[in-house]
C-alpha cells in the first residue's frame, strides 16, 4: 500500500507569501494520478489540483503543482487570505487505495 | 451541473450499524465511481473504500474491510455506506465524493462533494 506523507505539519505565512507544500509517496506513481484538495472548516473539500500540475475550473493561477515519481508540490505563490487552510494530496487511479497524505495546515501568521 | 446530497446527522450506540445515503443528479450516475472518505474530530481525510454502480463491485480501504459495504442502486442514482460494529474511534463526518471530472482514461480524481453526514458513536 503507498503510503503519502505531506510536510510540513503546518506553514505559518503572511499573505503576500509564497507557500510550498510537499508530498511525498513511499513508491513512484503516475503523475496522472495526483491530486491536490483545500479543505475550509465546516466545508467539504474542493478539488485543486489533477494530474499532478492541471488546474481545476475556477481555481486561480496562483495555484500550481509539479513533480514526479515520488516526490509532488503545490505551490501558492502569494498568499491571499482566503488560501488559509488545509490543503491535502491524494493519490488515485486504477488500483485502490486511493490514499490521502495526513495534511498541511497554513496559517496565518 | 452535478449534485450530491447526503443523509442527515447520526447517533448511534457502540456495537450497531449506521448506513449513509449519497443522492446524485446530474450527469452520468453508473459510470463513474463514488468514493467513502471520513474525517475523524480534528483529524486528516480518510479513504474508506467506492464502487463503480456500473459494475456493482466495490473497493475497500484495508482497514475497514469487514465492517464497511458500499452500495449502489443505479434506479434512484443513489450511493450508500454502512459501516457495523461501530466504536466511539468512528465518530466523524463521512463524505461521499464522485469521479468523473478531469478523467485519465478510466482514472479521475473526486471532483464532486457531498455536504458530510456527522456520525456520532456514543452510549
Amino acid at each position: 500500500e503507498i503510503v503519502l506523507t505531506q510536510s510540513p505539519g503546518t506553514l505559518s505565512l503572511s499573505p503576500g507569501e509564497r507557500a510550498t507544500l510537499s508530498c511525498r509517496t513511499s513508491q513512484r506513481i503516475f503523475s496522472s494520478y495526483l491530486a491536490w484538495y483545500q479543505q475550509k472548516p465546516g466545508q467539504a473539500p474542493r478539488l485543486l489540483i489533477y494530474g499532478t500540475s492541471t488546474r481545476a475550473a475556477g481555481i486561480p493561477d496562483r495555484f500550481s503543482g509539479s513533480g514526479s515519481g515520488t516526490d509532488f508540490t503545490l505551490t501558492i505563490s502569494s498568499l491571499e487570505p482566503e488560501d488559509f487552510a488545509v490543503y491535502y494530496c491524494q493519490k488515485y487511479g486504477d488500483s485502490p487505495p486511493k490514499t490521502f497524505g495526513q495534511g498541511t495546515k497554513v496559517e496565518l501568521k | 451541473q452535478v449534485q450530491l446530497v447526503q443523509s442527515g446527522a447520526e447517533v448511534k450506540n457502540p456495537g450497531s450499524s449506521v448506513k449513509v445515503s449519497c443522492k446524485t443528479s446530474g450527469g452520468t450516475f453508473n459510470i463513474y465511481a463514488i468514493n467513502w472518505v471520513r474525517q475523524a474530530p480534528g483529524q486528516g481525510l480518510e479513504w474508506m473504500g467506492g464502487i463503480i454502480p456500473m459494475y456493482g463491485t466495490s473497493s475497500y480501504a484495508q482497514q475497514f474491510q469487514g465492517r464497511v459495504t458500499i452500495t449502489a442502486d443505479e434506479s434512484t442514482t443513489t450511493a450508500y455506506m454502512e459501516l457495523s460494529s461501530l466504536r466511539s474511534e468512528d465518530t466523524a463526518i463521512y463524505y461521499c465524493a464522485r469521479e468523473g471530472k478531469y478523467c485519465s482514461g478510466s482514472s479521475c480524481p473526486c471532483g464532486y462533494w457531498g455536504q458530510g453526514t456527522p456520525v456520532t458513536v456514543s452510549s
